[in-house]
């Protein structure tokens, strides 16, 4: 199955600094890649997703990822920290004929401190 | 647009009792999931269904049961509720047409089993 790992479970920046939020993954195919936002006690919500058109996607709120095949990478970066990006990330993956299942990362708690 | 919605939004069980999750989507979607949610362990499929009458387990499928009659609805059963089955449940639907899209996931539902 394909599957991603999340490396860090708790990242701590301050207001202004960068974000970034590191992901691999692993698929013998092209995958189909994601990122998820989830705040406090609500549901998960697309920040971006790669799916074999450019490299470098561009989300909401500032976000970007970068696929980079050689290194089976799909790190999260925000150039600029804000109080209101604090909450848990996830990495996802599907690979087409899978069923179309996401399998995701463990997530990652980003906290912004002032 | 509501979107995927979930009820309830919490509920707490007895050890042995049964109950019934629901879920409901309004975007004609032809695939709908549902993930369990447990700290430090991501979010893992449940079961999942490619469209009305065709469903299939995913990562985590004992003691839950689904099923969809229809498109919209895609409710998950619990048989026989124990304390491991603790956890937030998500319900998420996607588009199968022209390749997949994102996933788009409800609220949420809060179970406790004591």
């Amino acid at each position: 199955a394909q599957s991603v790992t999340q490396l860090g479970s708790h990242v701590s920046v301050s207001e202004g600094a960068l974000v970034l939020l590191r992901c691999n993954y692993s698929s013998s195919v092209p995958p189909y890649l994601f990122w998820y936002v989830q705040y406090p006690n609500q549901g998960l919500q697309l920040l971006l997703k790669y799916t074999s058109a450019a490299t470098l996607v561009k989300g909401i709120n500032g976000f970007e990822a970068e696929f980079k095949k050689s290194e089976t990478s799909f790190h999260l970066t925000k150039p600029s920290a804000h109080m209101s990006d604090a909450a848990e990330y996830f990495c996802a993956v599907i690979a087409p004929g899978s069923g179309y299942a996401l399998n995701f990362g463990k997530g990652t708690s980003l906290l912004v401190t002032p | 647009n509501a979107g995927v919605t979930q009820t309830p939004k919490f509920q707490v069980l007895k050890t042995g009792q049964s109950m019934t999750l629901q879920c409901a989507q309004d975007m004609n979607h032809e695939y709908m999931s549902w993930y369990r949610q447990d700290p430090g362990m991501g979010l893992r499929l449940i079961h999942y269904s490619v469209g009305a009458g065709i469903t299939d387990q995913g990562e985590v499928p004992n003691g839950y049961n689904v099923s969809r009659s229809t498109t919209e609805d895609f409710p998950l059963r619990l048989l026989s509720a124990a304390p491991s089955q603790t956890s937030v449940y998500f319900c998420a639907s996607s588009s199968l047409g022209q390749g997949y899209s994102e996933a788009f996931f409800g609220q949420g539902t809060r179970l406790t089993v004591v």
